[in-house]
């Protein structure tokens, strides 16, 4: 079985700040790793995904996230908020391609300050 | 803009009642998943179709199933709708060849209330 924790249901950073978000998964097979942004009365949409080589995956809108096997982390940051950033952000897992379900963790509100 | 529609946007029912989710997926896309995202959780998988049959199943009871057509379209059907199963339905479309690693693209959503 695999599964997702988001450390944080709510983290608020100043404009400019660095934002960080953790995701620690547990998974029995080498893991597909992603995360989405919903922005309120939104469906979900792809920021990155980590499947296979690099460990440090570049996504949209600035953000990245390093895939860290020995911690079972995908931590997202990216270095300076925006405002349009605000919103819910999901970590998932899944055990390969889009043939397979994802399992997500309960989300993190990010919450940025003027 | 991922091309994957859902149909209605919102919708309200009574305990007891029947209601059909519609989705649309992007051309080309043979795999469609389902999952329910309750108020202030994740998303939660439902079942996915990958050429028309069911290709896997999440922890939901038979009233809950799903039909997949030729032309990329899809439905959710939910039988005898529960208070629980108030929640936003979201469906993710994809290539989904066996072993891609290609991404589900989801759409905005529909938005059910049970009364």
């Amino acid at each position: 079985a695999q599964s997702v924790t988001q450390l944080g249901s709510h983290v608020s950073v100043s404009e400019g700040a660095l934002v960080l978000l953790r995701c620690n998964y547990s998974s029995s097979v080498p893991p597909y790793l992603f995360w989405y942004v919903q922005y309120p009365n939104q469906g979900l949409q792809l920021l990155l995904k980590y499947t296979t080589g690099a460990t440090l995956v570049k996504g949209i809108n600035g953000f990245e996230a390093e895939f860290k096997k020995s911690e079972t982390s995908f931590h997202l940051t990216k270095p300076s908020a925006h405002m349009s950033d605000a919103a819910e952000y999901f970590c998932a897992v899944s055990r390969g391609g889009s043939n397979y379900k994802l399992t997500f963790g309960k989300g993190t509100l990010l919450t940025v300050n003027p | 803009e991922t091309g994957v529609t859902q149909s209605p946007t919102h919708l309200i029912k009574t305990r007891g009642q029947q209601v059909t989710l519609r989705c649309s997926s992007q051309s080309g896309h043979n795999t469609v998943s389902w999952y329910q995202q309750a108020l202030g959780q994740g998303p939660q998988f439902i079942f996915q179709y990958y050429r028309e049959e069911e290709n896997g199943r999440g922890n939901f009871p038979p009233r809950f199933s799903g039909l997949q057509f030729p032309n990329y379209s899809s439905e959710l059907n939910v039988n005898a709708l529960e208070l629980d199963d108030s929640a936003l339905y979201l469906c993710a479309s994809s290539l989904g060849s066996i072993g891609a690693t290609d991404t589900q693209y989801f759409g905005p959503g529909t938005r059910l209330t049970v009364l």
